[in-house]
């Protein structure tokens, strides 16, 4: 299947500073990337939606000017956490959407990162 | 809009036995795809099984089979032989279109020795 990398894996910051995290497909191209947070024992909830070549698409409740997404290529999307705290830290999951199957059923699958996990102290 | 939920937050059962999985979706969408995908200790994303609505046949994959009902909403998950690498949260997700995946709450299942 296709390989999503994300870098760092883990990373500590001190509170006030800003953080990237990187997101690439590997083996393919990705028009759309997803961008998830996720705190201990919880699901996965969805922060944005990153489009190559246009802007991000916030979900209602996330403040994008905290959490800015550039998806400048179609195999890397970023996320930066601007002036973080410590209740941002959380475990942060990328995904990149291919089209599969075949028309006139065909679907978007997703495939997802190993995760970064974000402390700030 | 379209929900998922898992009603089950946790679940054990001892290794080689058969385990099923709840889940329940709302949605007033005819065409839709819904998966299970497990989370190990390592928090890596791993699909488990893929479920197409259109199709009635059920989906299986290995010792991972589901009973998708329709007219009910509802897709389990059956794991059976329970390895101990099975242990992992297992999340329920719906998909319709284009859009955004929706997950459900996630159940956490543990396999004992």
């Amino acid at each position: 299947g296709a390989v999503v990398s994300q870098h760092p894996s883990w990373v500590i910051c001190k509170s006030g500073t800003s953080v990237k995290i990187e997101c690439r497909s590997l083996d393919f191209q990705a028009t759309t990337m997803f961008w998830y947070r996720q705190f201990p024992k919880q699901s996965l909830m969805l922060m944005a939606t990153s489009n190559e070549g246009s802007k991000a698409t916030y979900e209602q409740g996330v403040e994008k000017d905290k959490f800015l997404i550039n998806h400048a290529s179609l195999t890397l999307s970023t996320l930066t956490v601007t002036s973080a705290h410590p209740e941002d830290s959380s475990f942060y999951i990328c995904s990149a959407r291919v089209i599969a199957g075949v028309f006139p059923s065909s679907y978007n699958e997703q495939f997802f990162g190993p995760g970064t996990r974000l402390t700030v102290l | 809009a379209q929900t998922v939920t898992q009603s089950q937050p946790e679940m054990s059962v001892q290794e080689a036995e058969t385990v099923t999985l709840s889940c329940t979706y709302d949605t007033s969408e005819n065409n839709y795809y819904l998966f299970w995908y497990k989370q190990p200790p390592s928090r890596q994303m791993i699909l488990v099984i893929r479920q197409e609505a259109y199709k009635q046949q059920n989906a299986t994959e290995n010792r991972f089979s589901v009973n998708f009902q329709k007219a009910a909403k509802s897709f389990s998950l059956k794991i059976s032989d329970s390895q101990l690498g099975d242990t992992a949260m297992y999340f329920c997700a719906f998909l319709q279109g284009a859009q955004k995946l929706v997950f459900g709450q996630g159940t956490r299942l543990t396999i004992n020795p």
